[in-house]
């Protein structure tokens, strides 16, 4: 799996959008970028992927780069219960290597009021 | 519909002992995933299962194994427990074998090695 690099850490003021950027590559032409994320004592949440295109859904949109060495996830109006740890993956969807997530250190974003 | 349960949520136990995590998995799903999580980490691939069958294992040791029952549910065994097994385990699951789209995750299993 491509391996990604996230800052550690970025704070974002409530109701403003946050942009949450992702360095990716490595990234070959079938694997999809994911992004979920971890709440405090919870399980990682899925918020959203793609391979190319731009996406969006009702939690974020996901813009990637034309190259898709980057991309940067949007969450349009963060409030303080998006406090959390952010986690960007590169994944093939299908085959053996498809069978897992794999992890790495994420963004842990604050969201102030 | 129930999520991902997992059980017990925290369990507290000895060097050398042996531990046995549980998981049921979203109805209709039949791939359960495990992952580690040491504090301040992302999680880490453990295994997969698929229809019973192990899928995929991650880079952990023999003392670390799991199966998949008839009902999809999975048990995690971990024999001759470290202090440093000392993790949040998770549980995923997901309809498909690898050709999912998105795996969702229990609340997790707190084991603290003492």
């Amino acid at each position: 799996d491509a391996k990604t690099t996230q800052p550690p850490s970025m704070d974002c003021a409530e109701g403003r959008a946050a942009n949450l950027p992702c360095n990716h590559s490595t990234i070959s032409g079938n694997e999809y970028v994911y992004w979920y994320r971890q709440i405090h004592s919870q399980g990682p949440q899925y918020i959203i992927h793609g391979l190319k295109n731009n996406e969006t859904n009702e939690m974020a949109s996901l813009i990637i780069t034309e190259d898709r060495k980057s991309s940067t996830l949007i969450l349009p109006h963060a409030t303080l219960r998006d406090t959390a740890v952010y986690y960007c993956i590169v994944r093939v969807v299908g085959g053996a290597a498809g069978n897992k997530l794999t992890f790495g250190g994420g963004t842990r974003v604050l969201v102030k009021p | 519909d129930a999520g991902v349960t997992q059980s017990p949520t925290h369990l507290i136990k000895t060097r050398g002992q042996h531990v046995t995590l549980r998981c049921s998995p979203i109805s209709g799903h039949k791939s359960v995933s495990w992952y580690q999580q040491v504090l301040g980490q992302g999680p880490q691939f453990i295994f997969q299962y698929y229809e019973k069958e192990e899928r995929g294992r991650g880079n952990f040791p023999d003392r670390f194994s799991a199966r998949q029952f008839p009902n999809y549910s999975s048990e995690l065994n971990v024999n001759a427990l470290l202090l440093g097994d000392s993790a949040l385990y998770l549980c995923a699951s997901s309809p498909l074998d690898s050709q999912w789209t998105e795996a969702f995750f229990g609340q997790g299993t707190r084991l603290t090695v003492v």
